[in-house]
C-alpha cells in the first residue's frame, strides 16, 4: 500500500516569513495529493489540492509544487500570519474514488509574532 | 448543506462497553470513510463504505470493531468491548464518488474510555 513521509514534524517561522513543509510518497500510481489543515480540536479542512498532471497550483499565499519523478509534493505558505497556526497534513491516493486517502504524521507549525 | 454530521461529539465508555458512532455524509455524498487519530498523531485510515457495501476494510483492527452503510440512516462504526487504547478522534469523511475523492471531513467524535 501507500506510505507518505511528512518533514518536518514541527516547524516554528516567525510571522511575515515562509514556511515550507515536504512530503514523499511510495506509491507510483498515486495522482492525487491534497493538503489539510488542522487547528486544534476541529476538523481537517482541505486547503489546497494538485493532481499529477500538474506541477505547480498557486492559490493567494499558499502553493504545492508536484514532482512526480521523485515522488515528493511540497507545501508553501508565503507571508505567514498568526492564524496559519495549526497542524497540516499531507496526503495522496490514487483518486478516482477508489480508494481512502494515505496522510503523512502532520507538521505542527507555529508562527511566532 | 450542513456538510458531514457526526455523533456523538463526545462519547465516554467504561472497558469493556460497546461504542457506536454515526455519520451522516454530506448530501448527494455516497462515499463514506473512516480515520482514526490517536493524540498527537496523524490521521489513518479504517475503512471505506458505499451504500450497503464495504469496500476497503484494510484499516479496521480485525476484531471488536466494524462498520456499516445501510440504505437508509447514517454510517456507522461500532466497537465492541472498548479498552483503553480505543480512546482517540474518530473522524467520518465523505465524498461525491465517482471521478473523484475530494473528501470532507466531519467535525469528528471523540470517544474515551475509563
Amino acid at each position: 500500500g501507500e506510505n507518505v513521509e511528512q518533514h518536518p514534524s514541527t516547524l516554528s517561522v516567525q510571522e511575515g516569513d515562509s514556511a515550507v513543509i515536504k512530503c514523499t510518497y511510495s506509491d507510483s500510481a498515486s495522482n492525487y495529493f491534497p493538503w489539510y489543515k488542522q487547528e486544534l480540536g476541529k476538523r481537517p479542512q482541505l486547503i489546497i489540492d494538485i493532481r499529477s498532471n500538474v506541477g505547480e497550483k498557486k492559490d493567494q499565499r499558499i502553493a504545492v509544487t508536484l514532482n512526480k519523478t521523485a515522488k515528493h509534493f511540497s507545501l508553501h505558505i508565503t507571508e505567514t500570519q498568526p492564524e496559519d497556526s495549526a497542524v497540516y497534513f499531507c496526503a495522496a491516493s490514487r483518486g478516482g474514488g477508489a480508494d481512502g486517502l494515505t496522510f503523512g504524521k502532520g507538521t505542527h507549525l507555529i508562527i511566532q509574532p | 448543506n450542513a456538510g458531514v454530521m457526526q455523533n456523538p461529539r463526545h462519547l465516554v465508555r467504561r472497558r469493556g462497553q460497546e461504542a457506536r458512532l454515526r455519520c451522516s455524509p454530506m448530501k448527494g455524498h455516497s462515499h463514506v470513510y473512516w480515520y482514526r487519530q490517536l493524540p498527537e498523531e496523524g490521521l489513518k485510515f479504517m475503512v471505506y463504505l458505499q451504500k450497503e457495501n464495504i469496500i476497503d476494510e484494510s484499516g479496521m483492527p480485525k476484531e471488536r470493531f466494524s462498520a456499516e452503510f445501510p440504505k437508509e440512516g447514517p454510517s456507522i462504526l461500532r466497537i465492541q468491548q472498548v479498552v483503553r487504547g480505543d480512546s482517540a478522534a474518530y473522524f467520518c469523511a465523505s465524498s461525491p464518488g465517482t471521478g473523484t475523492n475530494v473528501l470532507t471531513f466531519g467535525a469528528g467524535s471523540r470517544l474515551t474510555v475509563l
